[in-house]
């Protein structure tokens, strides 16, 4: 049981690239979320999903994109890449709203 | 604005005895409060949780305790191990249809041999 993959894990990209970070899952659940970790301010949602084509944003949105056409699959895209965006970001999923998120092991993204 | 609030970035304990980890939050619509545990280039995991409506709610050696009155609470790990050592975070979830997850900062917890 795979749970929360999250691909790649490393990442260097140049200012104004785009790219796409991959989160997929296997339990079914219904909850997908996207957060990012910068040092001394914890998880900070970015994205989130209740179900298959349905979004919305969370506490820093701006910058980043997420589509849910599967149950399985919630990637994040970011339009053109900033240094600001230098971060590790955490996909997570849960099968309701009232249980603990299951989280991926990360993406470590560098803008330069 | 940060709604929860984990006012020590680090804690260091000797093996055997009790770490205590505290967090603060200011909104009074968070209803269920869990606390995460982070090791190094993984994901958080979940650790233990609570509801409003308790006071306490224990896990083996993990113990999280709520005052919400003070919109306090805080996680007690006895006797704490060297694997205990990792960052553990604080969240909360507001009552309602969204219930997104507000994190803390997080605590380093050294446990020393």
């Amino acid at each position: 049981n795979a749970g929360v993959t999250q691909t790649p894990k490393f990442q260097v990209l140049k200012t104004g690239q785009s790219m796409t970070l991959q989160c997929a899952q296997d339990m079914n659940h219904e909850y997908m979320s996207w957060y990012r970790q910068d040092p001394g301010m914890g998880l900070r949602l970015i994205h989130y999903s209740v179900g298959a084509g349905i979004t919305d944003q969370g506490e820093v949105p701006n910058g980043y994109n997420v589509s849910r056409s599967t149950t399985e699959d919630f990637p994040l895209r970011l339009l053109s890449a900033a240094p600001s965006q230098t971060s590790v970001y955490f996909c997570a999923s849960r099968l309701t709203g009232n249980q603990p998120q299951h989280f991926g092991d990360g993406t470590r993204l560098s803008i330069l | 604005d940060q709604q929860v609030k984990q006012n020590s970035p680090s804690l260091s304990v000797q093996e055997g005895r009790i770490s205590i980890l505290n967090c603060d939050y200011t909104n009074s619509m968070f209803d269920y409060f869990l606390w995460y545990k982070k090791y190094p280039a993984e994901g958080p995991t979940f650790l233990i949780s609570i509801s409003s409506i308790k006071d306490k709610n224990e896990d083996g050696r993990f113990t999280v305790f709520l005052n919400k009155s003070a919109k306090h609470l805080s996680l007690h790990i006895v006797p704490s191990q060297p694997g205990d050592s990792a960052v553990y975070f604080c969240a909360a979830m507001p009552s309602g249809s969204a219930r997104q997850l507000t994190f803390g900062s997080g605590t380093q917890l050294t446990v020393l041999p």
